[in-house]
């Protein structure tokens, strides 16, 4: 079993739709949770730490649920510019330490 | 401010043939990380530095990956006899920050080897 399960999509969905992704982790002890995008050939890039209280950035809501270990990622109002791969990411997991450890990622493809 | 750089971006090398991967992390970055990506996969962990130490090197599939940062700064990957089964995207992470988990690792372009 993965460390961090996703649902690879891809999930297509009309311009100003609302979509979540969903994301489980095994290991109790991982201590902080990120959403990283990563755009086509392109390097991940942060998109929004994920906090117990849950937190917004804009158009975008993360939620951690550390009793399920469950973390979730909202998208209002999506655009053609959210297609992308988004990868739920954990950290201090199994081994502990700094290294992230990624998810397979969940493609988006947002059509007009 | 300049991020992070990775040299070449792209390689193709002949099954055996020895590779060596450059990173250039972003300056006074304390950690630097690698990572290999696979295909429709997500990157998974290889080595970790602390400046110039390697406090975690767990994630190397086998003796023939080896990677170093003599100085604290510029990290070299090296893969030894390589296997078509290494071709993947290499990417490389730094950070500021060394003891917590929570600081912003910022990666680079990433090395795509492939290997015939």
């Amino acid at each position: 079993r993965k460390e961090v399960e996703q649902d690879p999509g891809p999930f297509n969905v009309p311009e100003g739709a609302t979509v979540a992704f969903n994301c489980t982790y095994s290991n109790s002890a991982s201590q902080s949770f990120f959403w990283y995008r990563q755009d086509c050939r392109k390097e991940p890039k942060l998109l929004m730490s994920v906090y117990s209280s849950g937190n917004e950035d804009g158009r975008f809501t993360a939620q951690l649920n550390r009793a399920s270990q469950y973390i979730s990622l909202l998208i209002r109002d999506s655009k053609l510019s959210d297609s992308a791969t988004y990868l739920c990411v954990v950290n201090g997991g199994a081994g502990g330490g700094n290294k992230l450890t990624f998810g397979t990622g969940t493609q988006l493809k947002v059509e007009l | 401010g300049a991020g992070v750089s990775q040299s070449p971006r792209y390689k193709v090398a002949k099954r055996g043939q020895d590779v060596a991967l450059r990173c250039d992390p972003i300056s006074g970055h304390v950690s630097l990380f690698w990572y290999q990506q696979a295909l429709g996969q997500g990157p998974e962990f290889l080595t970790y530095f602390q400046n110039e130490a390697q406090l975690d090197k767990s994630g190397l599939p086998s003796d023939r990956f080896f990677a170093e940062r003599p100085e604290g700064s510029v990290s070299t990957l090296k893969i030894q006899r390589t296997q078509q089964e290494d071709s993947a995207v290499y990417l490389c992470a730094s950070s500021y920050f060394s003891a917590s988990t929570n600081n912003e690792q910022f990666f680079g372009p990433g090395t795509r080897l492939t290997v015939l």
